[in-house]
């Protein structure tokens, strides 16, 4: 998955704190898409952003999480107060325009204590 | 919401077979793709297919982009070892957000 840096690849946190997990596009890609996967499921949409803006949020929950991506800087996805049921593997992809083919990162694993 | 109702869920071949799986949909798309997934790492898009009809080759790997735009399917020939994995048909919705399948899990011994 050359292009799209998700970082950390594995991050621990303990019930109540709060989750940070990043990505970096591809080079020339402005548009950044969140993805949940669940053991054996497909990828579940979160967020979709644009530099600086949220274009669409639909998927993500309403409390606790939120979503940025900055005019300089990787796009952030937060989590406060984080549940066991937020253990998953969390996706990035990005994208040079809104009808192209989404490229993904290799995802960050929260595990949830 | 919309769903991709991916098959067969899982398949376990001899290398050298020729797979093939689908993936069909209630709604019509603009666009099918599919994606292999590795143990620990993200999805990779093998082919995308953006016309009704379109018949679209990888390697080894080919698609089709169903006539009524409500299904597609991948084959795989000459399966090898690497092939393993997990393979994932999505779609655009409103060109925006991916919807994906839950996925056919492909083993192969050889």
């Amino acid at each position: 998955n050359a292009g799209v840096m998700q970082n950390p690849r594995h991050l621990v946190r303990r019930r109540g704190q709060e989750a940070r997990l990043r990505c970096s596009p591809m080079k020339g890609h402005s548009h950044v898409y969140w993805y949940r996967q669940l053991p054996e499921e497909g990828l579940k949409f979160m967020v979709y952003l644009q530099k600086e803006n949220i274009i669409d949020e639909s998927g993500m929950p309403k409390e606790r999480f939120s979503a940025e991506f900055p005019k300089e800087g990787p796009s952030i996805l937060r989590i406060q107060q984080v549940v066991r049921g937020d253990s998953a593997a969390y996706f990035c992809a990005s994208s040079p325009g809104v009808e192209s083919a989404q490229h993904f990162g290799d995802g960050t694993r929260l595990s949830i204590l | 919401g919309q769903q991709l109702n991916q098959s067969p869920q899982s398949m376990f071949i001899q290398e050298g077979e020729d797979v093939s799986m689908n993936c069909t949909s209630s709604s019509i798309f603009n666009t099918w793709l599919w994606y292999k997934q590795d143990p620990g790492e993200g999805p990779v898009l093998l082919i995308a297919l953006y016309k009704a009809g379109e018949l679209t080759s990888n390697g080894r790997l080919t698609a089709q982009f169903g006539i009524t735009r409500k299904d597609s399917f991948l084959n795989i020939s000459a399966s090898i070892p690497s092939d393993v994995g997990i393979y994932f048909c999505a779609t655009n919705q409103a060109g925006t957000a991916l919807i994906f399948g839950k996925g056919t899990t492909l083993s192969v011994s050889s």
